[in-house]
C-alpha cells in the first residue's frame, strides 16, 4: 500500500545552520505531497505541497521539490532559526489511497541559539 | 488560525466512560478527517467523511463511531473509554477530497 518514510529524528541544529529532512513516499499512481509542521501543543500545520512531478513547493524559506524518479519529497532550508523548533511531517493523499492522508511518523527539529 | 474549531480542547474522564469530541470544519470544506496522535503510535488516521458520507475507514476502534452531520460538523463519540484511549484527537477538513487539509488544535482526551 502507499506509505511515507520520513528521515529518523530527534535532529539538532545550531541557528543559521543548513536543514534537510528526509522523505520518501511508495504510492500507485501520481499522489500529492505535503509537509506540515506541529509546534509544541498546538496541532498541524500545512507548510507547503507539491501536487505533480517536478513542482516545487515553498514557504518561510522552506523548500521541497516532488522528485517522481526518486519517489522523494526533501525538505530544506537554508538557514534555520530557533522559532523553526518543531516537529515536521511529510504527508501524501491520492484519489488511489482512498483520499486519505499519510502521514510519516515526524522528525523532531530543535534548533540552538 | 487554521478555521477549524475543535471542542473541548481538554477532557478528563474516567474508564468505562463515554465522551463526544466535536469539529467544526472551516468554511466551505465539505472533508472532515479525525486522526489520533499518541507518543506511541504516532498520527493515526481514524476516519473521513465527505459531505455528510463516510469515505475512509482507518485503525478506528468499534468503541469509538463518528458521523458528519448535515451542516457539516462532525462528532466522534468514544466509548468505554479505557487508558490507553488517552491521546490527542485532532480533526481536519478540506474543500475536496484529495487536497490539502487544515488542522484543528485537538482535544486533549485523559482517561483516568
Amino acid at each position: 500500500g502507499d506509505s511515507v518514510t520520513q528521515m529518523e529524528g530527534p535532529v539538532t541544529l545550531s541557528e543559521e545552520a543548513f536543514l534537510t529532512i528526509n522523505c520518501t513516499y511508495t504510492a500507485t499512481g501520481y499522489p500529492s505531497l505535503f509537509w506540515y509542521v506541529q509546534y509544541p501543543g498546538e496541532g498541524l500545520q500545512l507548510l507547503l505541497k507539491a501536487t505533480k512531478a517536478d513542482d516545487k513547493g515553498s514557504n518561510k524559506g522552506f523548500e521541497a521539490t516532488y522528485r517522481k524518479e526518486t519517489t522523494s519529497f526533501h525538505l530544506e532550508k537554508g538557514s534555520v532559526q530557533v522559532s523553526d523548533s518543531a516537529v515536521y511531517f511529510c504527508a501524501l493523499t491520492s484519489k488511489r489511497t482512498g483520499n486519505q492522508f499519510y502521514f510519516g511518523t515526524g522528525t523532531s527539529l530543535t534548533v540552538i541559539p | 488560525d487554521s478555521g477549524v474549531t475543535q471542542t473541548p480542547k481538554h477532557l478528563i474522564t474516567a474508564t468505562g466512560q463515554r465522551v463526544t469530541l466535536r469539529c467544526s470544519p472551516r468554511s466551505g470544506d465539505l472533508s472532515v478527517y479525525w486522526y489520533q496522535q499518541s507518543l506511541d503510535q504516532g498520527l493515526q488516521f481514524l476516519i473521513q467523511y465527505y459531505n455528510g458520507e463516510e469515505r475512509a475507514k482507518g485503525n478506528i476502534l468499534e468503541r469509538f463511531s463518528a458521523q458528519q452531520f448535515p451542516d457539516l460538523h462532525s462528532e466522534l463519540n468514544l466509548s468505554s473509554l479505557e487508558l490507553g484511549d488517552s491521546a490527542l484527537y485532532f480533526c481536519a477538513s478540506s474543500v475536496q477530497m484529495n487536497t490539502e487539509a487544515f488542522f484543528g488544535q485537538g482535544t486533549r482526551l485523559t482517561v483516568v
